[in-house]
C-alpha cells in the first residue's frame, strides 16, 4: 500500500497571502495525484489531477506540481472560501490511499 | 449536470445492518465505476473499493471484506453499500464517488450518508 504523508497538518494563512501544502509517496505514483478539499459538512471536491490539471470551474489561483513521489499545491491568494481541509490521493496503484489531510486555516 | 444523490443518514444498533444507495444522473452510468469512501468522525478519508458497473464485479479493500457488500441496480442507475453486523466502530460517513474506467480518478461525489450506530 502506497502511504501519502502530507505536511503540515495545520496551516495558518491570512487572506490574500499564498499557501503551499506538500504531499509525499512512500513510492512513485507517477504524476497520478489528485488534491481534494473539504468543507465542513460537505463532500470532497476535486481541484487537481494528473498532480497539475485544474478540474473543471477551479479558478487559476490553485496550482499544483511535482511527480513521482513530491507534491505540491499553492494557493496564490488565498479567499474566505479557500479555508479548508485538503487532501492529496493517489490514483497510481491499487488501494487507492489518501493523505492525512491538512487543515488550512484563517491566521 | 453530474450528479450522485445518496439516501439519507441512518441510526442503527449493534448487529443489524443499513443498506445505503447513490443515484447516479446526468451521465452514462456504466462508463463510470462507483467507489465507496468512508470517512469516520473528525478523521480523513478511507477508499473502501469499488464496484464495475459493466460487470457488476465488486473489488473491496482490505479492511472492508466479509461485512461489506457492494451492489448494483442498472436499471435505475443506483449502486449500494450494505454493512451487516454493524458495529459502533462503523459510525462514519460513506462517500460514493465516481471513478471513470482507465484512469479511475474520483472527479464526482456523492453528499456523503452518515451511519450512526449505538449500542
Amino acid at each position: 500500500e502506497i502511504v501519502m504523508t502530507q505536511s503540515p497538518a495545520t496551516l495558518s494563512v491570512s487572506p490574500g497571502e499564498r499557501a503551499t501544502l506538500s504531499c509525499r509517496a512512500s513510492q512513485t505514483v507517477s504524476t497520478n495525484l489528485a488534491w481534494f478539499h473539504q468543507k465542513p459538512g460537505q463532500a470532497p471536491r476535486l481541484l487537481i489531477y494528473g498532480a497539475s490539471t485544474r478540474a473543471t470551474g477551479v479558478p487559476a489561483r490553485f496550482s499544483g506540481s511535482g511527480s513521482a513521489t513530491e507534491f505540491t499545491l499553492t494557493i496564490s491568494s488565498l479567499q474566505s472560501e479557500d479555508f479548508a481541509v485538503y487532501y492529496c490521493h493517489q490514483y497510481n496503484n491499487w488501494p487507492r490511499t489518501f493523505g492525512q489531510g491538512t487543515k488550512l486555516e484563517i491566521k | 449536470q453530474v450528479q450522485l444523490v445518496q439516501s439519507g443518514s441512518e441510526l442503527k444498533k449493534t448487529g443489524a445492518s443499513v443498506k445505503v444507495s447513490c443515484k447516479a444522473s446526468g451521465y452514462s452510468f456504466t462508463n463510470y465505476g462507483i467507489n465507496w469512501v468512508r470517512q469516520a468522525p473528525g478523521q480523513g478519508l478511507e477508499w473502501m473499493g469499488w464496484i464495475n458497473t459493466n460487470t457488476g464485479n465488486p473489488t473491496y479493500a482490505q479492511g472492508f471484506t466479509g461485512r461489506f457488500v457492494f451492489s448494483l441496480d442498472t436499471s435505475v442507475n443506483t449502486a449500494y453499500l450494505q454493512i451487516r453486523g454493524l458495529k459502533v466502530e462503523d459510525t462514519a460517513v460513506y462517500y460514493c464517488a465516481r471513478a471513470v474506467y482507465g484512469d479511475y480518478l474520483f472527479d464526482s461525489w456523492g453528499q456523503g450518508t452518515l451511519v450512526t450506530v449505538s449500542s
